[in-house]
């Protein structure tokens, strides 16, 4: 079983709408859990990071973290066509002091005008 | 991209030629990973070095080795490249290996014919 499962879509929403993406873990000794995006041809980039457990906001962007049903997902409020890329949920393990993340397939969306 | 670059960016060899591919970063972080994206797999860790000569092997370490001499530089050499190792190379960046978060270089596109 791999430790992050993804629906790699796609997803596609009409601009202005609610884009959720979820995220699936197996080892409930998963301890952070991070959000890339990452456009065709570009290199992932970091949207979010979030530990506890609830919603954390950033603009347009909400983290969602449920530890005891593994689960983490992304919403992406007012979605924009530029909003259209490919995301990444990513993980650490508790007691990795090496950093290393564990990445799903990646799920991607697509907004269209 | 955080001040990290890789080189080449793009790069076309035969099967059986070594190859290294070479990631430099300007922000002094301790912790450097080298993955591979392919489609349908995503992201995979080679391997991660945790300091100067300090290195670890990832899920896909066969076939390949890496060399950290400096904290800037963190190199992975394919020592004899077969058309399976044809892909995009992403090299990573980590503050600490706790609780930061990684960026990611530009990516090397290789193809191996």
């Amino acid at each position: 079983q791999k430790e992050v499962e993804q629906n790699s879509g796609p997803l596609s929403v009409p601009e202005g709408a609610i884009a959720s993406l979820n995220c699936t873990y197996s080892d409930r000794g998963s301890q952070s859990f991070f959000w890339y995006r990452q456009y065709s041809g570009k290199s992932p980039e970091l949207i979010m990071f979030i530990y506890s457990n609830g919603d954390k906001e950033d603009g347009r962007f909400t983290a969602q973290l449920n530890k005891a049903s593994q689960y983490v997902s992304l919403l992406i409020r007012d979605s924009q066509p530029s909003d259209s890329a490919t995301y990444l949920c990513a993980l650490r393990k508790r007691g990795s002091t090496l950093g290393r993340l564990y990445f799903g397939r990646g799920t991607q969306l697509t907004v269209w005008p | 991209d955080a001040g990290i670059t890789q080189s080449p960016r793009h790069k076309v060899t035969e099967t059986g030629t070594p190859v290294t591919l070479r990631c430099h970063q300007t922000e002094n972080h301790r912790y450097m990973y080298w993955y591979r994206q392919d489609p349908g797999h995503g992201l995979r860790l080679i391997h991660y070095s945790y300091g100067v000569k300090d290195t670890d092997k990832g899920e896909v370490s066969d076939g390949y080795s890496v060399s950290r001499s400096k904290t800037e530089d963190f190199l992975l050499t394919l020592e004899s490249a077969t058309s399976s190792q044809t892909s995009v190379y992403f090299c990573a960046i980590s503050e600490s290996g706790r609780d930061n978060e990684q960026f990611f270089g530009p990516g090397t596109r290789l193809t191996v014919l």
